[in-house]
C-alpha cells in the first residue's frame, strides 16, 4: 500500500530538548516536503526536497533542519524546540513535486511546553 | 512572491445545495500548478485535484467541478448536491515551476459545513 508514515504521531516535549520527526515513503518518490498547520493560518511549508541531497527552504524554515540522505526518508529536526513550534506537522511526497498526486502522512501533533 | 487567498473562511449549507469555494492566486511565474485538498474532521489531508497553468479546461469529477480562469487568477471549486460527508476544511494551493519549483503556498482554508 502506498503510504507516507510519520512518527511520532503525538508528542509533548519540553523547551530546548532536541527532537526528530521521521517521515518515510514507500513509493520511490523524488519529492518530499514538510508543512505545519496552525489555526487560522492554513498550511505553511517548512522545507522541501526535490531529490536526494537536495533541500530548500519553504516559507517558515526558522528553527528547523532537514536532511535527505536517502530517497525514502525526510526527517524534520527541531534542534531546540520552543513553544511557538507547537503545531500539527504534515509530511508529504509526490513523484516529482510538480505535476503529480501529493500524498500526505497522517500528521504529527507536537506540543512544546 | 506567490500568494493564495481563500476569502471565505466558513460556509454553511444545507444538504443537496450546491456550493462554490473561491480561490484567488498571485504568482509571477508563467508556469505553475494549482491544487485543492480536503481535510475532513478526522484530520488527514486528501489531494483532490491538480491543474497546470496551461490547461484552462474545467474539470468535473462526480459531484466536484473546478473552474480555472487565468484572466481572473481564480481556481474555484464547486460541489454539486452537497452531502454531510463533504463537511471539511478545503485548501487551495499554488506551486511554481521556475526557480522555486517545489515550493508551495496554501490558502488559509475554507471550512464547509453541510447540515442534514
Amino acid at each position: 500500500e502506498a503510504q507516507v508514515t510519520q512518527n511520532p504521531r503525538y508528542l509533548i516535549t519540553v523547551t530546548g530538548k532536541k527532537l526528530t520527526v521521521t517521515c518515510s515513503q514507500n513509493m520511490n518518490h523524488e519529492y518530499m516536503s514538510w508543512y505545519r498547520q496552525d489555526p487560522g493560518l492554513g498550511l505553511r511549508q517548512i522545507y522541501y526536497s526535490m531529490n536526494v541531497e537536495v533541500t530548500d527552504k519553504g516559507d517558515v524554515p526558522e528553527g528547523y533542519k532537514v536532511s535527505r540522505k536517502e530517497k525514502r526518508n525526510f526527517p524534520l529536526i527541531l534542534e531546540s524546540p520552543s513553544p511557538n513550534q507547537t503545531s500539527l506537522y504534515f509530511c508529504a511526497s509526490s513523484l516529482t513535486g510538480l505535476d503529480n498526486t501529493i500524498y500526505f502522512g497522517e500528521g504529527s501533533w507536537l506540543t512544546v511546553v | 512572491a506567490q500568494k493564495v487567498t481563500q476569502a471565505q473562511t466558513e460556509i454553511s449549507v444545507v444538504e443537496k445545495e450546491d456550493v462554490t469555494l473561491d480561490c484567488v492566486y498571485e504568482t509571477r511565474d508563467t508556469t505553475y500548478y494549482l491544487f485543492w485538498y480536503k481535510q475532513p474532521p478526522s484530520g488527514e489531508l486528501v489531494f483532490l485535484i491538480r491543474r497546470n497553468s496551461f490547461d484552462e479546461q474545467n474539470e468535473i469529477s462526480g459531484r466536484y467541478s473546478w473552474n480555472f480562469q487565468k484572466s481572473t487568477s481564480s481556481f474555484n471549486f464547486t460541489i454539486t448536491a452537497s452531502q454531510v460527508v463533504d463537511s471539511a476544511v478545503y485548501f487551495c494551493a499554488l506551486s511554481e515551476r521556475g526557480l522555486n519549483a517545489g515550493k508551495s503556498t496554501f490558502g488559509d482554508g475554507t471550512t464547509l459545513t453541510v447540515k442534514p
